[in-house]
């Protein structure tokens, strides 16, 4: 069945770094793609998707391009902000039509 | 915007206790789920419901129970609690079985069992 692997973490990086956090799937047929986040105290929210392949998702200064030949989806920023840390979490739908999420990356931005 | 709201955020039972939690959601998604969150296992589906009265077992349906009376509410039941059920959880909702994908979650409540 489908699945989602991310990397682990935490991942530390100062204020304005560059961030970027892997996700790769295996999936039947070429299924929407979707990073979510969740702040400290809080549910997650969804940050952005894609819905076919080499579709580009973008919010908040985030973007993730949905590579069918790498099987990846991973997340971009150009520069990070202390209020970006979170968990971030990528998932996609299974066969069943539940979603499936990775297990979480936390992000610790330092000033 | 849509608001998922959990009836606790916090909250401490013994081993045994009937526990309920409770969420409300207030858009009419049609679907509403549980899952819990526990370190390094990231997301895990407990329950969820596509329908009022309608329920599915999800991945880890040990231990729980879930009631779905009117379409805005989604309770979980832990008939007797156990300190391996200490966990964060969240409900969510999803607008329709079509597009069950954009979920949108409630807070969650960190229970404890003692």
């Amino acid at each position: 069945g489908n699945s989602v692997t991310q990397m682990e973490g935490p991942v530390t990086l100062s204020e304005e770094a560059f961030l970027t956090i892997n996700c790769t799937y295996t999936a039947t047929g070429y299924p929407s793609l979707f990073w979510y986040v969740q702040y400290p105290g809080e549910g997650l929210q969804l940050l952005l998707k894609a819905t076919k392949a080499d579709d580009k998702g973008s919010n908040k200064g985030f973007e993730a391009t949905y590579r069918k030949e790498t099987t990846s989806f991973h997340l971009e920023k150009g520069s990070v902000q202390v209020s970006d840390s979170a968990v971030y979490f990528c998932a996609l739908p299974s066969n069943t039509g539940k979603l499936i999420f990775g297990q979480g990356t936390t992000l610790q931005v330092k000033p | 915007d849509v608001k998922v709201t959990q009836s606790s955020r916090y909250l401490v039972k013994r081993t045994g206790e009937k526990v309920f939690l409770e969420c409300v959601q207030d858009m009419d998604h049609e679907n509403m789920f549980w899952y819990r969150q526990d370190p390094g296992l990231g997301l895990r589906l407990i329950y969820f419901s596509y329908d009022v009265k309608m329920k599915e077992k999800g991945d880890i349906p040990e231990g729980y129970s879930v009631s779905r009376e009117k379409k805005e509410r989604f309770s979980l039941i832990l008939e007797s609690a156990s300190t391996n059920q200490t966990s964060m959880y969240l409900c969510a909702s999803s607008p329709t079985w079509i597009q069950p994908y954009e979920q949108y979650f409630g807070p969650g409540t960190r229970l404890t069992v003692t």
